[in-house]
């Protein structure tokens, strides 16, 4: 069974700073992988999605990447800002549904 | 292009009743997600629908949930018999097709059983 998991938990960094999060999954037959973005209270805005045949997306200042070999995809955001602050969540996409791991809450310290 | 309309945004049930709760997909998506988010865990798929089929209900609890995604109109889960460990935020997502396609998320549907 696919299982998804994203380190840190929980990050809090001065504005300014690049940061990066991450996303392991245990079954490389994915269609692709998704992050997504969740405010308190709020649905999912997808933010990148990455095919299983694509390397990287790139999106204003954020950047994915995916190595479906070694399952793992990366989220680069640069120049943080205080209006980052969500929680961000990846999803691998296995055809019948999205396994989502539990996120990264992320603090932008103005 | 509307996105995923769920409604109700907010929804209080007293236990023991049912509860009904919809999804819109997308114009041009045929294909319908069901996702269960409990307080401080991760979102649990619950099932996956195409029109007037269900596709994969694994992740669906054997008892009082059902879902159905009918020719017209939007997708329905109900939840009858409601209970406190109900209380969740259910999201639905809709995606054109399957394998290479991106979903798209309503903004839930919050559920407090009193």
């Amino acid at each position: 069974k696919q299982e998804v998991t994203q380190i840190p938990a929980a990050l809090s960094v001065p504005e300014g700073e690049n940061l990066v999060l991450n996303c392991s999954f245990t079954d490389s037959a994915i269609y692709n992988l998704q992050w997504f973005r969740q405010d308190p209270g709020k649905g999912l805005t997808s933010l990148l999605l990455i095919q299983s045949s694509q390397r990287e997306q790139t999106s204003g200042r954020l950047n994915a990447s995916l190595d479906k070999s070694s399952g793992r995809s990366t989220l680069y955001i640069a120049a943080s800002q205080p209006g980052d602050s969500a929680t961000y969540l990846c999803a691998v996409n296995t055809g019948n549904q999205f396994y989502f791991g539990t996120g990264t809450s992320l603090t932008v310290i103005p | 292009n509307a996105g995923v309309m769920q409604n109700p945004r907010h929804l209080v049930r007293r236990r023991g009743q049912e509860a009904r709760l919809r999804c819109s997909p997308m114009k041009g998506h045929s294909h319908v997600y069901w996702y269960r988010q409990l307080p401080e865990e991760g979102l649990k798929f619950m099932v996956y629908l195409q029109k007037e089929n269900i596709i994969d209900e694994s992740g669906m609890p054997k008892e009082r949930f059902s879902a159905e995604f009918p020719k017209e109109g939007p997708s329905i889960l109900r939840i009858q018999q409601v209970v406190r460990g109900d209380s969740a935020a259910y999201f639905c997502a809709s995606s054109p097709g399957t394998g290479e396609t991106e979903a798209f998320f309503g903004q839930g549907t919050r559920l407090t059983v009193v």
